[in-house]
């Protein structure tokens, strides 16, 4: 089955850009996904690209893609202390989601 | 108000006691998902249905049993056969058919066992 990989922890300062990073395995994987989720709730759609883009930009998220190497990353600009919580990276095969195990970010001033 | 609503918030199972989690939709979405997460894991498939009176195993089916008798509504049972049903139950629901598999989902059940 799919694997996918995250880093568990990644600290921030208010301000500054966070990157979290996710790799998988299998290269049929249609779509992407990165939901977050804040303590004790549910999982939000953040934003999600297609297989064949390598690049999709949100506002202060950015998503790239690079399907050689099976990396996704997520790039938040301006950080913000709202932005703390978990973000998990998910990837589509048919119908099923694989979920990395979860990346917490935490903002300090 | 569109979305995805579970009920209750916490549900608590005494050893032997089967448990429903609910689960309903408004979205009109044709596919529902059960999931379970645990500390520090990712969220792992329970079960999923893909059009109404229809269901399948997912990853960790074992110990727990599902219905879609209506669009709307996918409860979970927990059954006393899952010895560690401890964790946080997160219902989801796409449209369904290709291309159209983006899953959204619920606020969560979390059930602890007393």
């Amino acid at each position: 089955g799919e694997d996918v990989e995250q880093s568990l922890f990644l600290s921030v300062r208010e301000g500054d850009s966070s990157v979290i990073n996710c790799t998988y395995t299998d290269s049929s994987s249609t779509y992407l996904y990165w939901y977050k989720q804040e303590p004790g709730a549910g999982l939000q759609l953040l934003t999600y690209i297609f297989s064949n883009m390598d690049m999709k930009q949100d506002q202060r998220l950015t998503v790239l893609l690079n399907k050689k190497d099976k990396h996704l990353s997520l790039r938040i600009a301006d950080t913000q202390t709202g932005d703390s919580a978990i973000y998990f990276c998910a990837v589509l095969n048919d119908y099923k989601l694989s979920f990395g195990a979860g990346t917490t970010v935490t903002v300090r001033a | 108000d569109g979305g995805i609503t579970q009920s209750p918030k916490y549900l608590f199972r005494k050893e032997g006691q089967n448990v429903t989690l609910s689960c309903e939709q408004n979205l009109n979405h044709d596919a529902m998902y059960w999931y379970r997460q645990d500390p520090g894991q990712g969220l792992r498939l329970i079960y999923y249905s893909q059009i109404v009176n229809d269901f399948q195993k997912g990853d960790i089916a074992e110990g727990y049993s599902v219905s879609r008798e209506k669009k709307e509504s996918f409860p979970l049972t927990v059954t006393s056969a899952q010895k560690n049903p401890t964790a946080f139950y997160l219902c989801a629901s796409s449209i369904g058919g290709q291309g159209q598999e983006t899953q959204y989902f619920g606020p969560g059940t979390r059930l602890l066992v007393l």
